[in-house]
């Protein structure tokens, strides 16, 4: 199957500071990617839809000015968490759409702590 | 996209098949079945899609009812390694919609 990359896998960062977190498709181009986060013991929560070229979709309630998205290639998406707070650790997932029926395929996750 | 209901938690026995259910009563006519599971800390796992006939790949079977209306996924020797949240999702297959994520089914496979 298609592979998404993601990275980092874990970051631990200080309260205030900005956090990126990369999304690659490897063998495969993507238009549109997704962005979820989970909290512990939940389901994944839709954040944003990213597009290439264009801005990314933020679900309600997502600040769209906290949690920046880029998606500057056709394999790429990054998110950035600015002046992260204890309140944003979570676990952070990418997807990718990829074939006919649009299968979904997922990176790894990035697990962010902000102490 | 269709809401979905799936129990919270089943247990199966090591090397037994188990069998998953989904509620759909909401399906549109133009929207597919897929499954995904999430074994502990890692990303979603795509497992198995279908729109109206039932589909089988090396992971899984799909069973659909004639009505569309729920659908059962079915692991036919389950192992140790497929205890994980199972997700039954209901989506248009094409035009880049989202995917929305329900609660799941935790299932525990005992040895």
């Amino acid at each position: 199957g298609a592979v998404v990359s993601q990275h980092p896998s874990w970051v631990i960062c200080k309260s205030g500071t900005s956090v990126k977190i990369e999304c690659r498709s490897l063998d495969f181009q993507a238009t549109t990617m997704f962005w979820y986060r989970q909290f512990p013991k939940q389901s994944l929560m839709l954040m944003a839809t990213s597009n290439e070229g264009s801005k990314a979709t933020y679900e309600q309630g997502v600040e769209k000015d906290k949690f920046l998205i880029n998606h500057a290639s056709l394999t790429l998406s990054t998110l950035t968490v600015t002046s992260a707070h204890p309140e944003d650790s979570s676990f952070y997932i990418c997807s990718a759409p990829q074939g006919t029926n649009e299968k979904l395929f997922f990176g790894s996750g990035t697990q962010l702590s902000v102490l | 996209d269709a809401k979905t209901t799936q129990p919270t938690s089943m247990d199966c026995a090591e090397g037994r098949a188990a069998n998953l259910p989904c509620n759909h009563s909401t399906i549109s006519g133009n929207e597919y079945v897929y499954w995904y599971r999430q074994i502990h800390s890692q990303g979603p796992q795509y497992i198995i899609h279908g729109l109206k006939n039932n589909e089988t790949n090396e992971m899984a079977s799909l069973i659909i009812t004639e009505d569309r209306k729920s659908s059962t996924l079915i692991l036919p020797h389950a192992t140790l390694r497929d205890t994980a949240v199972y997700y039954c999702i209901v989506r248009v297959a094409t035009g880049g919609f989202k995917t929305i994520f329900g609660a799941g089914t935790r299932l525990f496979v005992k040895a």
